[in-house]
C-alpha cells in the first residue's frame, strides 16, 4: 500500500540546536516533495519544494534533502528558534494526477 | 497572503443535513481542492478541480459532491451529513500543475451531533 510516514511523536530540542524532521514513503513516485509548517488553527504555509532530481534545498535556516533511493527526505531548521515551534508537513505531488499527497505531521517544539 | 476565503469559518449541525462550504479565491488560479484534516490521518484530498465544471474525486469523496461553476468558487457540499464527517476542511488552490505549491484557506470547522 501506498504510505507517507512522518514521526507521530512531537520533537523537542532547545533553541538554538538543529531540528531534523523525517518523512518516509513507500508505492509512490513523486515529481517532487514540499515542505509546509501549519500553526494550530490555521492553515498550512507552503516552505520549500525539493525535485526528484535533486539532492537538496536551502532556504534561509531551512534545509531539505530527497534520497528517492531510500525513498526519504529530511527536513533542517538550523539555529532554531521558539517561533519555529509548528507542525511541519511533508508532501508528495503526483505529476500524473494534479495531486498533492501529505504525511500527518511532526510537531516541533523549540524550548527557549 | 494568497487571497483565500472560506465560509462558513465554524458550523455545527445535525446528522442528516445538507451542509456547503464556500471557496472563494481572488487570485485566478486554475486548481482548487478541498482536503479534510483529522488527528492521526493529516491532510486528506477529498476533491479537486483543473477549470470551471471540471472536477474529480480524491482519496476520500464518498459522501461529498463539489461544483465550479466559476473559476473563484469551489463549493464543497455534503448531502446528508454524518457524525464521521466531523472534521476541520480546508480549501487550497495552485496556479499551475507544475509548480505544485498550493496556498491554503484558513479552514472550515465542521461539527455534526
Amino acid at each position: 500500500s501506498q504510505k507517507i510516514e512522518q514521526n507521530s511523536e512531537a520533537l523537542n530540542i532547545q533553541e538554538g540546536k538543529t531540528a531534523t524532521l523525517t518523512c518516509n514513503y513507500t508505492n509512490y513516485s513523486p515529481a517532487y516533495l514540499q515542505w509546509y509548517r501549519q500553526d494550530p488553527g490555521r492553515g498550512p504555509v507552503f516552505l520549500l519544494l525539493i525535485r526528484e532530481n535533486e539532492k537538496e534545498k536551502r532556504k534561509e535556516r531551512l534545509k531539505v534533502t530527497f534520497d528517492t533511493t531510500l525513498k526519504q527526505s529530511l527536513f533542517h531548521i538550523t539555529a532554531s528558534q521558539p517561533a519555529d515551534s509548528a507542525t511541519y508537513l511533508c508532501a508528495l505531488w503526483m505529476d500524473s494526477s494534479y495531486k498533492l499527497i501529505f504525511g500527518s505531521g511532526t510537531r516541533l517544539l523549540v524550548r527557549p | 497572503d494568497a487571497g483565500i476565503t472560506q465560509s462558513p469559518r465554524h458550523k455545527v449541525t445535525e446528522t442528516g443535513t445538507p451542509v456547503t462550504l464556500r471557496c472563494h479565491q481572488t487570485e485566478n488560479h486554475r486548481y482548487m481542492y478541498w482536503y479534510r484534516q483529522d488527528p492521526g490521518h493529516g491532510l486528506r484530498l477529498i476533491h479537486y478541480s483543473y477549470g470551471v465544471k471540471d472536477t474529480d474525486k480524491g482519496e476520500v469523496s464518498d459522501g461529498y459532491s463539489v461544483s465550479r461553476s466559476k473559476t473563484e468558487d469551489f463549493l464543497l457540499t455534503l448531502e446528508s451529513a454524518t457524525s464521521s464527517q466531523t472534521s476541520v476542511y480546508f480549501c487550497a488552490i495552485s496556479e499551475s500543475k507544475d509548480s505544485g505549491e498550493l496556498f491554503f484557506g484558513e479552514g472550515s470547522r465542521l461539527t455534526v451531533l
